[in-house]
């Protein structure tokens, strides 16, 4: 099956910072690459995705990219805000019903 | 606005006892889930089911079995609870197959004494 690794664990960055977060996939087949943003006490949102024919996309501060070759993807976050503090999933989809995510990466903004 | 409920925010259960969480999805989705979130593991899949009386073993269904009796509801059961099923459990829906965007319940944390 589908193995998402996903790096760093935990992520501190000063406000207005960048922040990366890096997801590695295991199935060349795997076509679909949600991330998820979980607030404190509520379950994981969707933030953006992106879908293996496309090798960038873009959402305000938020952009995520794709390198099949290598198998895999990464979410940029720039200008930081406390807002952003969260635990953040990468996930990779290779069929039609199962998502496989990583482990997942807290990031906590300093003010 | 779609909504994913789950009957219980907290939830404490003993050793052997069976126990019932609940979900509940108010938008006609076909595809429903039971993860587990457990720390440095992220969310593993449980069980999932792509219709009414359908269900599929995901990647971790031990000690697990699901019912999907209507469309709107998918119940996890533990038959006999044991102290390392405490978790965080997420249910989740989906409109159908593709590229379609799954929507996750708030969770019901699961203490198991």
């Amino acid at each position: 099956g589908e193995n998402v690794e996903q790096h760093p664990s935990t992520l501190s960055v000063q406000e207005g910072d960048s922040a990366v977060i890096k997801c590695t996939y295991s199935d060349s087949a795997s076509n679909y690459f949600p991330w998820y943003k979980q607030e404190l006490g509520k379950g994981p949102q969707l933030i953006i995705d992106i879908r293996s024919n496309v090798g960038e996309k873009k959402d305000q501060r938020i952009a995520v990219t794709l390198n099949k070759t290598a198998k895999h993807f990464s979410l940029h976050i720039t200008e930081t805000q406390p807002e952003d503090s969260a635990v953040y999933f990468c996930a990779a989809r290779s069929n039609d019903y199962k998502l496989s995510f990583g482990a997942g990466t807290t990031v906590t903004v300093r003010a | 606005d779609v909504k994913v409920t789950q009957s219980s925010r907290y939830l404490v259960k003993r050793t052997g006892e069976k126990v019932f969480l609940e979900c509940v999805q108010d938008m006609d989705h076909e595809n429903m889930f039971w993860y587990r979130q457990d720390p440095g593991l992220g969310l593993r899949l449980i069980y999932f089911s792509y219709d009414v009386k359908m269900k599929e073993k995901g990647d971790i269904p031990e000690g697990y079995s699901v019912s999907r009796e209507k469309k709107e509801r998918f119940s996890l059961i533990l038959e006999s609870a044991s102290t390392n099923q405490t978790s965080m459990y997420l249910c989740a829906s989906r409109p159908g197959t593709g590229w379609d965007e799954q929507y996750f319940g708030p969770g019901t944390r699961l203490t198991v004494t």
